[in-house]
């Protein structure tokens, strides 16, 4: 295993579409989060999964989007009816208990 | 509110120079962790430290170095003899849950740090 893997890399979408990202976290972590990076920010959390138990969301996370991790693997962002402002860089990071967050090389959304 | 603020937007500096990072945070919670991550342009966050509020001592790893000064809410970090690879921006910070049921990283704006030959 060599580290979070991120999918897809690079995602244009127009205006009021749907788009679903996956995140396949380092084996046997148990924790998963992801963020959000917009240009000269840092990171920003959105929703946290310890197993398949989805622990905590950010206000950041409007009801356009929703984070599952089904079998307590991997974990897909979806949001729905894109808007120019979901323009960012969304990143997944994973854990074990309570060891450091290793992150992936995230998902670059364009939304035209 | 917990807060990470890294005042330095952009630092350039000549290969061998030595160049300090800094990192000021806020929070209420007498338990926490700091973190830096250097990001670079390829994107991925690479983890270069975790420090909790009850150890204080000062840590080296190579060119690098951190200094955690509870006095000053400050957890800066120094690299030393600066190389073209270390170009890159540079993350710090916290969490005050770290272990429990909230993981989140609160992170500062970053800072740029541009290494010339």
């Amino acid at each position: 295993d060599t580290g979070v893997s991120q999918n897809p890399r690079h995602k244009i979408t127009k205006r009021g579409q749907n788009v679903t990202f996956r995140c396949d976290p380092i084996s046997e972590h148990n924790r998963l989060y992801w963020y959000r990076q917009t240009l000269g920010q840092g990171p920003e959390f959105l929703t946290y999964f310890q197993n398949e138990a989805q622990l905590e969301k950010s206000r950041l996370l409007s009801d356009r989007f929703s984070a599952e991790r089904p079998k307590g693997s991997f974990s897909t962002l979806e949001i729905q009816r894109t808007e120019q402002g979901d323009s960012a860089m969304y990143l997944c990071a994973s854990s074990r208990g309570k060891s450091e967050a290793f992150f992936g090389q995230g998902t670059r959304l364009t939304v035209v | 509110a917990q807060k990470v603020t890294q005042a330095q937007t952009e630092i350039s500096v000549v290969e061998k120079e030595d160049v300090t990072l800094d990192c000021v945070y806020e929070t209420r919670d007498t338990t926490y962790y700091l973190f830096w991550y250097k990001q670079p342009p390829s994107g991925e966050l690479v983890f270069l430290i975790r420090r909790n509020s009850f150890d204080e001592q000062n840590e080296i790893s190579g060119r690098y170095s951190w200094n955690f000064q509870k006095s000053t809410s400050s957890f800066n970090f120094t690299i030393t003899a600066s190389q073209v690879v270390d170009s890159a921006v540079y993350f710090c910070a916290l969490s005050d849950s770290y272990g429990g049921s909230q993981g989140n990283l609160i992170f500062g704006k970053g800072t740029k740090l541009s290494v010339k030959p």
